[in-house]
């Protein structure tokens, strides 16, 4: 089956500093990604769709200056927490669309966890 | 606008017995559905999935969910319940219509809790 690799799993990392979340599709051409946030015992928030050559779409209420997503090929799609705060710690997940996009599952990445000290 | 409810946030089985998870939904056009479970700290993983066709669609694990159009449900069960199936599940809907990314909506998830 199609499978997503998110690296890393697990960051720390000092309040200020950037961290950079990598999502890759390693055996089909992801022509669409979602980058979502969970919170602890809550569903899903979803934070911006990207589409491969193209900018992100970000929802409302998400900084893209703080949030740079980045979809630079059909297999790779990046998310950058930039100038991170403690507030930015949770759970973030990244998912590929397959084809056709209406009626595919997602796949997903299994998840980062950001702890910002 | 297209919406996903779970009404139960948590549900509680006895292994041996059958489960449901329910999940209501609202879209325009034909719904496309999907059940997803998720095990702690880890992403979400496909079961299953309605597009067309048989009311009854069988997925992964042994579970299956059934289509009902006029309750616009899409209850996820499965006849004997394991503990192992214990985690979050997640019902979501995908958009038939054109809209770019078929940007999918998820339910806020229901904790299945299988007691041995």
């Amino acid at each position: 089956g199609a499978v997503v690799s998110q690296h890393p799993s697990r960051v720390i990392c000092k309040s200020g500093t950037s961290v950079k979340i990598e999502c890759r599709s390693l055996d089909f051409q992801a022509t669409t990604m979602f980058w979502y946030r969970q919170f602890p015992k809550q569903s899903l928030m979803l934070m911006a769709t990207s589409n491969e050559g193209s900018k992100a779409t970000y929802e409302q209420g998400v900084e893209k200056d703080k949030f740079l997503i980045n979809h630079a090929s059909l297999t790779l799609s990046t998310l950058t927490v930039t100038s991170a705060h403690p507030e930015d710690s949770s759970f973030y997940i990244c998912s590929a669309s397959g084809r056709p996009p209406e009626n595919s599952p997602l796949h997903f990445g299994n998840g980062t966890r950001l702890t910002v000290t | 606008a297209q919406s996903v409810a779970q009404p139960e946030d948590q549900v509680n089985v006895a292994e041996g017995n059958p489960l449901t998870v329910k999940c209501t939904y609202s879209v325009s056009g034909n719904p496309y559905l999907f059940w997803y479970v998720q095990y702690p700290n880890r992403g979400l993983q496909f079961l299953l999935k309605y597009i067309t066709g048989d009311n009854l669609v069988k997925g992964s694990y042994g579970f299956e969910a059934e289509f009902n159009k006029s309750q616009t449900s899409f209850h996820l069960k499965k006849p004997s319940a394991l503990v192992s199936d214990s985690a979050l599940y997640f019902c979501a809907v995908r958009p038939s219509t054109s809209g770019g990314s078929y940007i999918p909506t998820f339910g806020r998830g229901t904790s299945l809790i299988v007691h041995p």
